[in-house]
């Protein structure tokens, strides 16, 4: 699976769009982008994925360039409650590999959400 | 979204004594199920792969027969730390996986063991 880079940590405001970059300049075409988040002493939680057209659901949306070499989940209004640890982790999609698959973290991003 | 049930939340075991940690889907079949290891301030350290019916497949590093990982059925996985020590206290969390194609990965809300 393609290695992927965050920064360590951001703030953001409550309220406001919390854009949280990942770069993956070795992804390959059959590759997906997925986010996770952690929340303190949690499991983590899927939040979404894509391979190469942008995506939305009710939690975020991923915005990934059109070389697929980096991506932004965006949480349009952020709240208190969205402080973790945001995962981005670059794999084939899920079957693609059966009996062989992995799921494996980085070192990820640690949002804070300030009042 | 489906629910990956963990079971104990906490556990405290003396030193020497076995712990088993059990991991269930509860509206799915996991045909896959994951376990990691998390240290305070790290990130998820995948210790194994299992498939049901099969053996577990390990990273490396990681001592199979000290980490016994059991996945008989396609709603249940378990995770036995033998004669665990201090040094095996950890956040130990689950995720599992149903058969079809595109089917995301689940989280148990981790078990916290201390060895004392």
């Amino acid at each position: 699976d393609a290695k992927t880079t965050q920064p360590p940590s951001m703030d953001c405001a409550e309220g406001r769009a919390a854009n949280l970059p990942c770069n993956h300049s070795t992804i390959s075409g059959n590759e997906y982008v997925y986010w996770y988040r952690q929340i303190h002493s949690q499991g983590p939680q899927y939040i979404i994925h894509g391979l190469k057209n942008n995506e939305t659901n009710e939690m975020a949306s991923l915005i990934i360039t059109e070389d697929r070499k980096s991506s932004t989940l965006i949480l349009p209004h952020a709240t208190l409650r969205d402080t973790a640890v945001y995962y981005c982790i670059v794999r084939v999609g899920w079957g693609a590999n059966f009996g062989n698959e992995k799921l494996t973290f980085g070192t990820g991003t640690r949002l804070t959400i300030i009042p | 979204g489906a629910v990956v049930s963990q079971h104990p939340s906490r556990v405290i075991c003396k030193s020497g004594t076995s712990v088993k940690i059990e991991c269930r889907s509860l509206d799915f079949q996991a045909t896959t199920m994951f376990w990691y290891r998390q240290f305070p301030k790290q990130s998820l350290m995948l210790m194994a792969t299992s498939n049901e019916g099969s053996k577990a497949t390990y990273e490396q590093g990681v001592e199979k027969d000290k980490f016994l990982i059991n996945h008989a059925s396609l709603t249940l996985s378990t995770l036995t730390v033998t004669s665990a020590h201090p040094e095996d206290s950890s956040f130990y969390i689950c995720s599992a996986r149903g058969r079809a194609k595109g089917t995301e990965a689940f989280f148990g809300q981790g078990t916290r063991l201390t060895v004392v």
